[in-house]
């Protein structure tokens, strides 16, 4: 399974823009870079997912690097409510919807 | 439409005994997944399901651990007997056959003393 590296914990301010940093140096042309976030208490929920190119959606934007070995999550404008962990992950493509995850990024909101 | 549903929510036993946990997919989801979260640790594949088929079973620690899916709706894992190690998050989630997303459920602590 391809890997991931993350920071283990960032820390943001309310109402900030949060970049949070994936690399993923072995990445592979049939991996699609998935975004699973997990709130305290709770199963991880997805956030956002792509392949190439950069994506947005109402929770937040992927901003994958050209030579894909390096994306980052976007969130434009922080709340108390993102205070989660974090989760990067490659999903091949050839090998169905399996996903492997990583110990994340604790993102930490401060008020 | 209603979420993944898992029970219990909470569950502690003694090593050598037995549990089973019970998981109920949004309907019409014919992938179905059993994950281990131990603490600190994001969550592992343990087993997953295609209708009440098998697909991966790689990581499912088989001399302990078992899991059923009949009439590829509702399912349960079994742990027996439960070691200390076993103590952790498990998590179920399931998905539509053509989508990529996974939906979580709240997942069921067990401790193991």
């Amino acid at each position: 399974d391809a890997k991931t590296t993350q920071p283990n914990s960032m820390e943001s301010n309310e109402e900030e823009p949060v970049h949070l940093p994936c690399n993923h140096s072995t990445i592979s042309g049939t991996d699609y870079i998935h975004w699973y976030r997990q709130l305290p208490s709770q199963g991880p929920e997805y956030v956002i997912h792509g392949l190439t190119s950069n994506v947005n959606n109402r929770m937040a934007s992927l901003a994958i690097a050209e030579d894909r070995k390096s994306s980052t999550l976007i969130l434009h404008r922080a709340t108390l409510r993102d205070a989660a962990v974090y989760y990067c992950i490659l999903r091949d493509m050839e090998y169905g919807n399996k996903l492997v995850f990583g110990a994340g990024t604790i993102l930490r909101v401060k008020s | 439409e209603a979420g993944v549903a898992q029970s219990p929510r909470y569950k502690i036993i003694e090593k050598r005994q037995s549990v089973a946990f019970w998981c109920n997919p949004i309907s019409g989801h014919a992938t179905l997944y059993w994950y281990q979260q131990i603490l600190g640790q994001g969550p592992k594949l343990l087993i997953q399901f295609q209708n009440n088929g098998v697909v991966d079973d790689s990581q499912l620690p088989k001399d302990r651990f078992s899991a059923e899916r009949l009439k590829g709706v509702d399912s349960t894992l079994k742990i027996q007997p439960a070691k200390l190690e076993d103590s952790a998050v498990y998590l179920c989630a399931s998905g539509r056959e053509d989508s990529y997303e996974q939906y979580f459920g709240p997942g069921t602590r067990l401790t193991v003393t």
